[in-house]
């Protein structure tokens, strides 16, 4: 597609279940980014890929939080045992590339509104 | 460490009046810094970006920002503001550390009044 495609675009579902959302980049773009949006908060890096790989993982905020990517495309962002605290705006991103190609824009997908009940 | 301070948290614009979102930004070497807006329940739109060269840099939307390296500021304005362009605005500065990471302020809100 033309831009960066999330899904599902809403999830509810109850405390302690594992939810796993899904980012498709836009046609080769190496670099994808994920983030948290609290509400009424700005963005919160979670985790980078270059390609399949992922050299910083530093944002994901506890051992519940998993990602992943194949093909150098889609991308896969796993929360086990979800908790109440777990509720946001989930964006991706990607971009053209990472490692030196610097100053490249991310493009944004709309997000998937993650609510635990 | 990189970070952003959008000291504004809401701004309401009358429609036709000039519009100036605040941004400073922290970083010890010369930034990449980006502006976003992001309409409710959509995702993240690029404005403009500055990078290096004229301070002054031009967007879409008839969108303007001013790098100012002395006062470490990243100002969005609008010489006339739309109806259309009422959305949260987000400051962001990157920084490469192995790969261009983003960090963002907390984002501004700008209601506009007919």
């Amino acid at each position: 597609g033309a831009g960066v495609s999330q899904s599902p675009s809403n999830k509810v579902t109850e405390k302690g279940k594992d939810v796993e959302l899904r980012c498709d980049p836009i046609s080769g773009h190496t670099a994808l980014y994920w983030y948290r949006q609290r509400l009424g908060q700005g963005l919160e890096f979670l985790i980078y890929f270059q390609g399949n790989s992922a050299p910083d993982k530093s944002g994901l905020p506890s051992d519940r939080f998993s990602a992943e990517r194949t093909g150098e495309s889609v991308s896969t962002l796993t929360i086990q045992r979800t908790q109440q605290e777990d509720s946001a705006v989930y964006l991706c991103a990607s971009s053209l590339g990472g490692g030196g190609r610097v100053g490249q824009p991310q493009h944004f997908g709309d997000g998937t509104r993650l609510s635990i009940l | 460490a990189q970070s952003v301070t959008q000291p504004d948290i809401h701004i309401t614009v009358s429609e036709g009046a000039s519009l100036e979102l605040r941004c400073n930004y922290s970083y010890g070497a010369t930034p990449y810094l980006f502006w976003y807006v992001q309409s409710p329940g959509q995702g993240l739109q690029l404005l403009l970006k500055y990078f290096s060269g004229d301070t002054l840099v031009q967007g879409i939307k008839g969108f303007e920002a001013e790098f100012k390296r002395s006062q470490s500021s990243f100002n969005l304005r609008k010489p006339s503001v739309h109806w259309s362009d009422a959305a949260e605005y987000f400051c962001a500065v990157g920084a490469y550390t192995g790969f261009q990471k983003l960090v963002f302020g907390t984002g501004t809100r700008l209601l506009v009044s007919p």
